[in-house]
């Protein structure tokens, strides 16, 4: 079965500082990798996917992520954090194995902090 | 509509009551996936339809859920007997294509629902 893992549930970081966000997936077959963003009382919005074309993936808000099949990981990183993605991350898997790559497996999420 | 649109957003519902959540898709999408985000997670699937049809309800949790679409667009999702355990976000989903392919879902805001 596929599953995603997200190291660490709350991440603190200082504004200006690099933006790391782990992710880990398990698939038998070579998934869709998406980060979502969440604020408060919102939904989900999409940062960036990947779906085997080039593994390194830009996304908005000057997000990217790196596809690495050897360590099963899609890290979202971003040079420099802004106050404004102070915010819930989401990493999800598309679940292959249905041929519905909207039926998604969600990690349990990370809050970012971002410190003045 | 530009965007998924869900309603009510916030609801308070007693134990045993019946509730009613409503999901209006992006215009012309076909496809419309229901998930349910409790506190502190990520959200997990429910169910899925390709315009009418409900081709996937692997994620209901109960027979106390259930979801339609009769014509295509507009979907609800009604849980009976509502219990404390369905205290959680419901957030409906669309995008335009059927299930195949790396397509984006769009995420609506959510219903909030609490169940006293």
């Amino acid at each position: 079965a596929q599953s995603v893992t997200q190291l660490g549930s709350h991440v603190s970081v200082s504004e200006g500082a690099l933006v790391l966000l782990r992710c880990n997936y398990s698939s038998s077959v070579p998934p869709y990798l998406f980060w979502y963003v969440q604020y408060p009382n919102q939904g989900l919005q999409l940062l960036l996917k990947y779906t085997s074309a080039a593994t390194l993936v830009k996304g908005i808000n000057g997000f990217e992520a790196e596809f690495k099949k050897s360590e099963t990981s899609f890290h979202l990183t971003k040079p420099s954090a802004h106050m404004s993605d102070a915010a819930e991350y989401f990493c999800a898997v598309s679940d292959v194995g249905s041929g519905n790559t909207g039926k998604l497996i969600f990690g349990q999420g990370t809050t970012l902090q971002v410190k003045p | 509509g530009a965007g998924v649109s869900q309603s009510p957003r916030y609801k308070v519902a007693k134990r045993g009551q019946d509730v009613a959540l409503r999901c209006d898709p992006i215009s012309g999408h076909v496809s419309l996936f229901w998930y349910q985000q409790a506190l502190g997670q990520g959200p997990e699937f429910l169910t899925y339809f390709q315009n009418e049809a409900q081709l996937d309800k692997s994620g209901l949790p109960s027979d106390r859920f259930f979801a339609e679409r009769p014509e295509g667009s507009v979907s609800t999702l009604k849980i009976q007997r509502t219990q404390q355990e369905d205290s959680a976000v419901y957030l409906c989903a669309s995008f335009f294509r059927g299930g195949s392919g790396a397509n984006v879902l769009t995420f609506g805001a959510g219903s909030r629902l609490t169940v006293l």
